[in-house]
């Protein structure tokens, strides 16, 4: 089954320090990529997307992440965490037929 | 100026009634969907309209019955409600049925009693 795995359920980082997210994805094709964020109690809101163009893409709010094919992996960083960054973060895919499939999300705590 | 705006944002109903929640897009996009959020933070696609048509239907149970009078709003109507309905129900849409981006509402945060 075409999927995405988000391998962390919940990640605390210092405020200032790098944020790393990870997602894994099966497929035997590119996919196309997304991560979205979901502050609380709000809607989801697209931080980047990949749909095979550079492997490497820049999204909102500094926000990152690079498409590795050799490891089937989507993981989202930033350099440096902000408070303002504490959401919940979801990595998800479209199949051909534009039906995304979304991970079970990782919840970022950003401690001050 | 909402992209994709659904209505009611909060909707606390007791069981066994029903209650519908709006979506309107003002995109100008051809596909729009209804996704559930569980408790656990899990979304899962539930419908998937094309141009007023139906393309994806997951399996829900037939008390869920989604509405699109015309291609900008895709309605959800939920018969006999039960607590096991409680969940954040996303509307969104995209371009078309093949694009590889959809924008999504503020959700709805649906509690049964």
């Amino acid at each position: 089954a075409q999927s995405v795995t988000q391998l962390d359920s919940h990640v605390s980082v210092s405020e200032g320090t790098p944020v790393l997210l990870r997602c894994n994805y099966s497929s035997s094709y590119s996919p196309s990529l997304f991560w979205y964020v979901q502050h609380p109690n709000k809607g989801l809101q697209l931080l980047l997307k990949y749909t095979s163009a550079a492997t490497l893409v820049k999204g909102i709010n500094g926000f990152e992440a690079e498409f590795k094919k050799s490891e089937t992996s989507f993981h989202l960083t930033k350099p440096s965490a902000h408070m303002s960054d504490a959401a919940e973060y979801f990595c998800a895919r479209a199949n051909t037929g534009n039906q995304f499939y979304f991970g079970t999300g990782t919840s970022l705590t950003v401690i001050p | 100026d909402t992209a994709v705006s659904q209505t009611p944002k909060y909707l606390v109903t007791q069981m066994g009634n029903d209650k519908s929640i709006k979506c309107e897009q003002n995109l100008g996009h051809d596909t729009m969907y209804w996704y559930k959020q569980d408790s656990k933070k899990f979304l899962k696609i539930m419908f998937s309209y094309n141009n007023k048509e139906l393309i994806i239907n997951e399996t829900v149970p037939n008390r869920f019955s989604p509405k699109s009078p015309d291609k900008a709003h895709l309605n959800l109507h939920i018969n006999s409600l039960e607590l096991g309905d409680s969940a954040v129900y996303f509307c969104a849409s995209s371009v078309r049925q093949d694009s590889p981006e959809a924008f999504f509402g503020q959700g709805t945060r649906l509690t049964v009693v």
